[in-house]
Order: C-alpha cells, then structure tokens, then sequence
C-alpha cells in the first residue's frame, strides 16, 4: 500500500509569507506526528495527533506555528509569517496507534527554504 | 527529559570491515530505543528496536545493537559493511511508562556511514 506522502516536497518562500505543509499518514494509523530537522542535525518533535486531537503540541516553537487533523487522516502544519530560521525539513509521520505500536512511518518530508 | 548523543557525526569505512555507531541517550524513566535509517533521497526508516526482553537486537540486513543499562548505550554494529550500506544513520529513544509508550520520539544528530570500494 502507499506511505506517508507529504507535499509539497520541496518550497521556497519569502520571508513574512505564510506557509502550509500537507501530510497525508498511512490509510488507517492513528497516530500522527510532526519533526523538524535542520541542517546536520537529528529530527526534532514538533506535535502530535491521535485522531483528530492534537495530544500535544510542546514541540511547537512559537504561536506562528499550528496544525490541525480535522478529520482524522490529512494534517496540516502551518507557518505564519516565515522567518529565516524556520529554513528546515519538515518531517511526517505516522503509526498505527501510539500506545502499543513503536514503529513510526515517516514520510519523504518538505524542505522549506525562507529566502 | 531525554537526550541522545551520537558520538560519531561521520563514520566512513571500507567494504567489508566491520562498524560501530555509537549512541549513548540520558532519561529520568525506562525509554525504548530504537535506530532509523535514511538512505540517500528517501525517508527515515526502522532499522531496529529495542522495546524489552534480550538486550541484543538484530535486523534483517545484518546490523545488531545491544542495550546495555549501566552505560546507557545502544551501539549499532554491523560485521561485514555493503556498500549500499552507506546512509545516515539515527539513534532514538522514547520514553516507557507502564509498558507503553507515548510515542514521540527523541533522535541524536545522525551518523553518516560511508563506505567505501
């Protein structure tokens, strides 16, 4: 079957636009997750979703950051006005349910560049 | 909080040698480990997990780790490397309560296996 696709896959902005990255998980994972990696660096936590809930958003760097699943299966995660620093690849993922399934699928991930 | 380190950001070796990449992770509470792999132009994939039982886990492609407590440690180690092995290569810890897990994910920085003809 098909995995975690995202789009776009690659996105070049100018600094102050906004931005929306698309993540469309396994067809029938629960579990939903968002990591950003910047250059040389190891991905890092941003949010995560059961369903539609967002269970917890710790990882989200500043209020121009959010997310949504609102129905369960596509997320977004959007930038408001993009700053240079958000320059990074943005990674999905997504499992059957976090509880008792450790293995997460990631998807090929966006990489944003904020010029 | 959880925190992994990779000791080695760049690891490049012959066909055929043996490897290890070292991982080393610090938490407060009982984690699951596991190492993901990414190959050049593809996403993050499972190599292999730790989750509980022996201490010594294997993948299909050959690489093993062992957990070891006391030295908080989850070295990865292959014996004889391919080049197709060459990828880089990520250590994650999450963290375990009650036998379950949150699932989010904490990952050291990466190691870039090259190997070389």
């Amino acid at each position: 079957g098909a995995g975690v696709s995202q789009s776009p896959r690659y996105k070049v902005t100018k600094r102050g636009q906004d931005v929306a990255l698309r993540c469309d998980p396994i067809s029938g994972h629960v579990s939903l997750y968002w990591y950003r990696q910047a250059l040389g660096q190891g991905p890092e936590f941003l949010t995560y979703f059961n369903y539609e809930a967002q269970q917890d958003k710790s990882g989200l760097p500043n209020d121009r950051f959010s997310a949504e699943r609102p129905e369960g299966s596509i997320s977004t995660l959007t930038i408001q006005r993009t700053e240079q620093r958000d320059s990074a690849m943005y990674r999905c993922a997504s499992s059957l349910e976090s509880l008792t399934s450790y293995e997460q699928y990631f998807g090929p991930g966006t990489r944003l560049t904020v010029t | 909080a959880q925190s992994v380190t990779q000791l080695d950001s760049q690891v490049p070796v012959f066909e055929e040698a043996p490897v290890e990449l070292r991982c080393n992770y610090s938490s407060s509470v009982s984690v699951y480990l596991f190492w993901y792999v990414q190959y050049p132009n593809q996403g993050l994939q499972l190599l292999l997990k730790y989750l509980s039982g022996s201490t010594l886990v294997e993948s299909i492609n050959g690489f093993e780790a062992e957990f070891n407590k006391s030295q908080t440690s989850f070295h990865l180690r292959k014996p004889s490397v391919h080049i197709s092995d060459t990828a880089e290569y990520f250590c994650a810890v999450s963290e375990r309560e009650d036998g379950t897990s949150y699932g989010k994910l904490t990952f050291g920085q990466g190691t870039i296996l090259t190997v070389h003809p």
